[in-house]
């Protein structure tokens, strides 16, 4: 299975800053997916990154929030923007490829907002 | 609206013995179902998976089955080690779709 580089591992920001967040997969690979998980909670998915166009987002997610690229087959990117204390979550990148039943996830960014 | 659902948020169990983590949907389209264990600061690590047209996968230790008809799956682990100490999510995906719906996770706990 492919192997996902995450970063950074951890920060803390001030509020109405924004943060992005990397994910490099080792290989190419057909969708790539961001999450959340709030403290105590379950994953939720954020949004599936598209190679070369606008990312589906879920429900309750929106792009000014969460502006997400995705420009080659390998690489994605996740911004949080204009954060505020309630974003305070682990973010979570991940990866399919068809055909393949196992996702494989990043170790997480731990953001904490001040 | 929860449509997976871990209704234990945590299971303590002997080393040796067996360990069973269940979980519960509610949403008929789902059409694979996986279990992820989960260190802390680490990302979910892919354990085992089944299809739904299967009753039952195993993998060494590992064993999920799954009963279509009560919308139900469990993860057996036997026999149980200290390094199986994590939290475990239960998660499904879509039919016709490659996301992924999770549970809430169940922290598992081995004695020695």
């Amino acid at each position: 299975s492919a192997v996902i580089s995450q970063k950074p591992s951890r920060d803390i920001c001030q509020r109405g800053t924004s943060l992005t967040i990397q994910c490099q997969v080792d290989s190419q690979v057909t969708m790539m997916f961001w999450y959340r998980q709030q403290p105590g909670q379950s994953l939720t998915l954020i949004a599936t990154a598209n190679q070369g166009s606008e990312a589906t987002y879920e429900s309750g997610f929106v792009i000014d929030k969460f502006p997400i690229s995705r420009p080659n087959l390998t690489f994605s990117t996740l911004t949080v923007s204009n954060m505020s204390p309630e974003d305070s979550s682990i973010y979570l990148c991940s990866e399919k490829n068809i055909g393949l039943y196992g996702y494989t996830f990043g170790s997480g960014t731990r953001l904490t907002v001040v | 609206d929860q449509q997976v659902k871990q209704n234990s948020p945590s299971l303590s169990v002997q080393e040796g013995r067996i360990s069973i983590l269940n979980c519960d949907y509610t949403n008929s389209m789902f059409d694979y179902f996986l279990w992820y264990k989960k260190y802390p600061a680490e990302g979910p690590t892919f354990l085992i998976s089944i299809s739904s047209i299967k009753d039952k996968n195993e993998d060494g230790r590992f064993t999920v089955f799954l009963n279509k008809s009560a919308k139900h799956l469990s993860l057996h682990i036997v026999p149980s080690q200290p390094g199986d100490s994590a939290v475990y999510f239960c998660a499904a995906r879509v039919m016709g779709a490659q996301k992924l719906v999770f549970g809430q996770g169940t922290r598992l706990t081995i004695n020695p």
